[in-house]
């Protein structure tokens, strides 16, 4: 079974430019995060998806940051522009929301944003 | 709010050493807790799990039992390997989302 796939791995742009991180969750969960892990931090959520609804966006910097879920599959988190701030990894991940769900998430690898 | 509060580290022994990571949470209901792990250039995955007090987590030969009257949920291995080095991370769910601590970075020498 194909893990959390996220792309790109790796990204490196001039403050005030756009980013954009894209997210293809396991088949069949309808449940998908944003996390941001700052440098020796534990990650923390942006924005939580069930289905095609963000059921919890509270701490996304909406100013800047926006999020897509179309047809309740992919994710797409996009940043504009960026600040020296926002380098971390963004990490999604996704998992089944129900009354069988115990909270185990399945995340991706991770896509590193580095702003100069 | 929830919140979780994880040993700061790095830390530092030598294979074959008893380790401890101690972690404890507050919570305001009976969320599950677990430990994650986060090994050089991979993704976080899950190590181990518990959702419910006095329950053991266990896996990979690590620990954790879920103490609700000392509100904790330490990580214990008996003997550790040098492949153990990596970042663990404790976390709880309170029922919608994960909510992590800090992390502690484990080194082990050989």
């Amino acid at each position: 079974e194909a893990g959390v796939v996220q792309s790109p791995r790796y990204k490196i742009i001039e403050k005030k430019q756009p980013v954009a991180f894209w997210c293809n969750p396991i088949s069949g969960h309808n449940t998908l995060y944003w996390y941001r892990q700052n440098l020796g931090q534990g990650p923390e959520l942006l924005i939580r998806y069930e289905n095609e609804e963000a059921v919890d966006d509270s701490q996304l910097p909406k100013d800047r940051f926006s999020a897509e879920r179309l047809k309740g599959v992919d994710s797409t988190l996009k940043i504009q522009p960026a600040e020296l701030g926002d380098s971390a990894v963004y990490l999604c991940a996704s998992t089944i929301y129900g009354t069988q769900n115990t909270g185990e998430l399945f995340f991706g690898e991770g896509s590193r944003l580095t702003v100069l | 709010g929830d919140s979780v509060t994880q040993m700061e580290g790095p830390v530092t022994l030598s294979e074959e050493a008893f380790l401890t990571i101690n972690c404890t949470y507050t919570a305001t209901g009976y969320p599950s807790l677990f430990w994650y792990v986060q090994y050089p250039g991979e993704g976080l995955q899950l190590l181990l799990k518990a959702t419910k007090a006095d329950d053991k987590g266990s896996n990979k030969g690590f620990e954790a039992t879920y103490r609700k009257e000392t509100t904790s949920f330490h990580l214990e291995k008996g003997s550790v390997q040098v492949s153990d080095s990596a970042v663990y991370f404790c976390a709880l769910y309170p029922g919608d989302k994960i909510i992590f601590g800090k992390g502690t970075r484990l080194h082990i020498l050989p």
